[in-house]
Order: structure tokens, then sequence, then C-alpha cells
């Protein structure tokens, strides 16, 4: 079993509709919540990430971490076809930086958001 | 330049043959790590650097792959008598400073499809 799950979808949705994606977990040393998307042949690129549980919003975009249940999500609100690509979940036990930071990924949920 | 470039974009090698990918990180960034990206599935670790130093490769899939980073700045990945399975998308992404969280960005990849 991989120590990041993710639902590889593929997801489609009406331009407009809240979308909901989620990760689960097994290794309790992570700290670092991250989402990343991706879009056909570019590499990956950072949403948002969250420090230990809590929830963050930025514009249509809200993450939320609950490390007692090991699970996180993405909510993304009134979705555009500009929100078509693959999110992946990331996390990491460390900052990152000068104190490492290696990124286990999720396997990627592809979404397409249809007008 | 402004991000984290990588070349070449696209390699075809034929089984047996030894390739050299490359990476240019953001200047000033200490960390620079290796990823592998099958078809379908979130990118996984192979390798991490930190300045010239060579801190984990833990994830390298088997001794015929080596990567280097002699200055601390441009690494090469290299994989020796390629396989079918070598077949991937390789990411490099860099990270620096000492903040609460840092980013890690990642180039466009380097797709290698060993015939």
């Amino acid at each position: 079993q991989k120590e990041v799950e993710q639902d590889p979808g593929p997801l489609s949705v009406p331009e407009g509709a809240i979308v909901s994606l989620n990760c689960t977990y097994s290794n309790s040393a992570f700290q670092y919540f991250m989402w990343y998307r991706q879009y056909s042949r570019k590499g990956p690129e950072l949403l948002m990430y969250t420090y230990s549980s809590g929830n963050k919003e930025d514009g249509r975009f809200t993450a939320q971490v609950d490390k007692s249940s090991k699970y996180i999500s993405l909510f993304i609100r009134d979705s555009q076809p500009s929100d078509s690509a693959t999110y992946l979940c990331a996390m990491s036990v460390n900052a990152g930086g000068t104190s490492y930071g290696k990124l286990t990924f999720g396997q990627g949920t592809i979404l397409t958001v249809h007008p | 330049g402004a991000g984290v470039s990588q070349s070449p974009r696209y390699k075809v090698a034929k089984r047996g043959q030894d390739v050299a990918l490359r990476c240019d990180p953001i200047s000033g960034h200490v960390s620079l790590f290796w990823y592998q990206q099958a078809l379908g599935q979130g990118p996984e670790f192979l390798t991490y650097f930190q300045n010239e130093a060579q801190l984990d490769k833990s994830g390298l899939p088997s001794d015929r792959f080596f990567a280097e980073r002699p200055e601390g700045s441009v690494s090469t990945l290299k994989i020796q008598r390629t396989q079918q399975e070598d077949s991937a998308v390789y990411l490099c992404a860099s990270s620096g400073g000492a903040s609460s969280y840092n980013e890690q960005f990642f180039g466009p990849g380097t797709r290698l499809t060993v015939l």
C-alpha cells in the first residue's frame, strides 16, 4: 500500500460546479500538505500548502487537513474550464529549503470542467 | 532564467543506451530534487542534493541511475543501459531559503522513451 492514496478519477464536471478532491495517507510524520496542479506536458505548480491541521482559503480554492483522520481535501468553487488539469496532493515531513522537504505524491486526479 | 529548466525536453533511446538529463535550477536555490513520473502516476522521489552534496539517493531504482551536482548548481541525472521500464517523465525541482515553508519549483520535465 502506498503512503499517499488519491482517487485517480477521472472527474468530469460542468462549469460552475463545486469540485472536491481528496487524499488519505498513512505516515503520521507528515506535517506539510500541498496541492499541485499539473497541465499536460508541464511540471507541477503549487496551488496551496497547509501546515498541520486546519483550513486554508485562497480565492476559489479551499484546502482542509484532518491529521486525526489522515485525510486532506481540496475544494474548488465555481469551477472553470481553465481548471481542467491533473491535481496532485503531496506531503512532506520538513519545510523544504535548507531543511530538506522531500515530497511524497498521490497518484493525481484528472479533472475536466466542461463549458 | 525565471524558472527551472530541463534539457532535453524529449529523449528517445534504444534499450541499452546511456542517457544524460540536465537540470538548471533557479539561481541561488540550495536544494535540488529529481523525481520520476510514470504515465498516469504521481511523481516519485529519486534523489536530493543540498548544494553539491547528495544527501539522499534512496529513491534511485537501481545502480544504473546516477546523479551529480558538482558545483552546487546544474545537475545531471544519468541512466546507464536504459531499459523499457525507465520510460517516464523525469522532473527536477529546486527550492531555497529557511522560511517556515519553502516551495519546490518544478521544471517542465524530460520525457524519456526507451524503445
